[in-house]
């Protein structure tokens, strides 16, 4: 069925120290895995994606990295800041219909202590 | 060029009411997504338009309903509202569907009495 896993559901980092979110996904056909971040009473906004033809994608202190045989990707922060604090969620393209969807992974509160 | 505008940003209604909710995709985008999202339950998908029809449809009741209109905009209605229903209704626009980019409205805050 159509599912993304995410985890943990919170995290808390001391400033300085690096941040991990792993997510599942079920459908093996998945192509498109985006990562989406909501800071408080704010719209979600894209922060990185990777397609599953690249196994790493890096921007600046961000990373994704995309393990298609085990069907997990993970999203590294580091150097972490307080203005990293929010809410992350991942998101895989599902097949759904004959067209790709995006299903969203359950999110992860990223709490950076200064 | 302009974002994606939800309207309107509060709601507050009455149990057993209906509401309907506005989504002004970015233009040039087509598809239109609705997603609920409440506390600890992340982003539920609620359905998906492109090009004036349902491509995608999440698993919620009957009650929950949408439309695009020739020009990209959206409308989702809920019908006899419950208590449940009381969320953050965001929609979000990209230029083909699952495979792009989504851009997020602000969302409509609906609260359920």
């Amino acid at each position: 069925g159509e599912n993304v896993e995410q985890h943990p559901s919170t995290l808390s980092v001391q400033e300085g120290d690096s941040a991990v979110i792993k997510c599942t996904y079920s459908d093996s056909a998945s192509n498109y895995f985006p990562w989406y971040k909501q800071e408080l009473g704010k719209r979600p906004q894209l922060i990185i994606d990777i397609r599953s033809n690249v196994g790493e994608k890096k921007d600046q202190r961000i990373a994704v990295t995309l393990n298609k045989t085990a069907k997990h990707f993970s999203l590294h922060i580091t150097e972490t800041q307080p203005e990293d604090s929010a809410v992350y969620f991942c998101a895989a393209s599902i097949r759904s219909g004959g067209y790709q969807k995006v299903t969203f992974g359950i999110g992860t509160k990223l709490q950076v202590i200064p | 060029k302009a974002g994606v505008t939800q309207t309107p940003r509060y709601l507050i209604k009455t149990r057993g009411q209906q509401v309907t909710l506005s989504c002004s995709p970015i233009s040039g985008h087509r598809s239109v997504s609705w997603y609920q999202q409440t506390p600890g339950q992340g982003l539920q998908f609620l359905f998906e338009y492109f090009s004036e029809t349902q491509r995608n449809k999440g698993n919620f009741p009957g009650r929950f309903s949408g439309r695009q209109f020739s020009n990209s905009r959206s409308e989702m209605n809920v019908s006899t509202l419950e208590l449940g229903d009381s969320a953050l209704y965001l929609c979000a626009s990209s230029f083909d569907g699952g495979n792009t980019e989504a851009f997020f409205g602000q969302g409509t805050r609906l609260t359920v009495v």
